[in-house]
């Protein structure tokens, strides 16, 4: 257990349709790290936030969104869903704000959209 | 932007026999961390190096970090069976700065 959690575990949604997933990092960590990983593929890095504030983009499409709430728990928001859309989702976390240190991973969300 | 490139993207190998995954990266990193997927699971952290040239050993894993600071390698020396998921090394900025960035990842299997 990496003391990430994420939830939902898994998900189907329809094409269109929005959905939020959520993390709550380990107990201590500050940043938090979106990652999309699709079937046999490796892990896309989506976005990084530290305490609350944006520190890193990666290849987040203008309809994803994320956010770090006062309590550090982030929220993913991907909206007007594809086909595509469907992969495995992680939230990571860390407790410095640079690529220094370990990163742990939750246990993932699985989106399956139809 | 930062590349991680890693090779091979799969590899079969019977039980017994070695195993290397390689990593390059277009810049020069601040550190390189190695992470293990079994199937079904998610990435869990093997190992950090930091130095370059660095060496590190874990029972039957070798892990190095070249001169440069630009690529890396990781050697399963008599593979298992448990040895089975996917290989990621993962490159620091050299700013340290940024996010991790992953390599493609390699795929073991090993056949008993």
């Amino acid at each position: 257990d990496s003391g990430v959690t994420q939830t939902p575990k898994h998900l189907i949604t329809a094409t269109g349709q929005r959905v939020t997933l959520r993390c709550s990092p380990r107990s201590g960590d500050l940043s938090v790290y979106w990652y999309q990983q699709s079937l046999d593929q490796g892990l896309q890095f989506l976005i990084h936030y530290y305490n609350g504030e944006e520190r890193a983009k990666g290849n987040i499409l203008e309809r994803f969104s994320a956010q770090q709430f006062p309590d550090l728990h982030s929220e993913l928001n991907l909206s007007s869903l594809e086909l595509g859309d469907s992969a495995l989702y992680f939230c990571a976390s860390s407790d410095v704000s640079h690529s220094g240190n370990t990163i742990y991973f939750g246990e993932g969300s699985w989106l399956t959209v139809v | 932007g930062q590349q991680v490139m890693q090779i091979p993207q799969y590899q079969h190998v019977q039980e017994g026999e070695d195993f290397t995954t390689y990593c390059n990266s277009s810049t020069t990193l601040s550190n390189i961390q190695w992470y293990k997927q079994r199937p079904g699971g998610h990435p869990v952290f093997l190992i950090q190096l930091v130095k370059s040239g660095e060496v590190k050993k874990q029972k039957r894993l070798t892990f190095q970090f070249g001169e440069a600071k630009k690529n890396s390698s990781l050697h399963i020396t008599a593979t298992q069976t448990t040895d089975v998921g996917t290989y990621f090394c993962a490159g620091g900025g050299d700013t340290g700065r940024r996010a991790l960035t992953f390599g493609s990842g390699t795929r073991l299997q090993v056949q008993p």
